[in-house]
């Protein structure tokens, strides 16, 4: 089965440090990998997404992610951290072996950006 | 450009009462999805579509009906409301392997 943790519920960073939001995952194939913001009373918003290719990808606001296949991760980075950029971040997978399957999400890390 | 559009945004509903909520997508997407988020749980799929007249259980399905009868809609019902259902609400749709579109959820509390 597929499977997504976060490890960190909470990652507080000052305004202008770099941040990294983790993510692990579980498949029995070849990993799709996304990363999702929800802002306070929103929906979630598309960050960005692995689906083959160059394994650092880019995406909105800044954003960046690197898959790493031997440690099975898609952490989220960004080099300097806004005080907008405090949210709820949610990675998620889907096998690519099970073709169009639901998205499973991890349980979400609440990022605060502190001025 | 509506996207995904989730009514009603907000209910209180009495233990054992019925409702329906309504998911429209305009993006002629072929595939539908319900979610509810708790508090650190994340995000856990009730049910979902892969198209018109299709619908299949996730993660969570119980207490929960859903039908597709068109392809733009997707309805969930809850036949006699828990305490248990309280929890956002949230409608997503897809063309592809590439991601989801999500609405902007429905709050319900059952009392």
């Amino acid at each position: 089965a597929q499977s997504v943790a976060q490890p960190e519920d909470q990652v507080n960073v000052a305004e202008g440090n770099p941040l990294t939001v983790k993510c692990t995952y579980s498949v029995s194939g070849n990993p799709y990998l996304f990363w999702y913001v929800q802002y306070p009373n929103r929906g979630l918003q598309f960050l960005l997404k692995y689906i083959t290719g160059d394994n650092l990808v880019k995406g909105s606001y800044g954003f960046e992610a690197e898959f790493n296949k031997s440690q099975t991760s898609f952490h989220l980075k960004k080099p300097s951290a806004l005080v907008s950029d405090s949210a709820l971040y949610f990675c998620a997978v889907r096998d690519m072996v099970r073709g169009n399957t639901p998205l499973v999400f991890g349980k979400g890390t609440r990022l605060s950006v502190i001025a | 450009n509506a996207g995904v559009t989730q009514t009603p945004k907000f209910r209180v509903l009495k233990t054992g009462q019925s409702m329906t909520l309504l998911c429209a997508q305009d993006m002629n997407h072929e595939y539908m999805y319900w979610y509810r988020q708790d508090p650190g749980m994340g995000l856990r799929l009730i049910h979902y579509s892969v198209g018109e007249g299709t619908t299949a259980k996730g993660e969570v399905p119980d207490g929960y009906n859903v039908s597709r009868l068109k392809k733009q809609n997707f309805l969930l019902g809850l036949e006699s409301a828990a305490p248990s259902q309280t929890s956002v609400y949230f409608c997503a749709s897809s063309s592809d392997y590439y991601g989801y579109t999500f609405g902007s959820g429905t709050r319900l509390t059952v009392v």
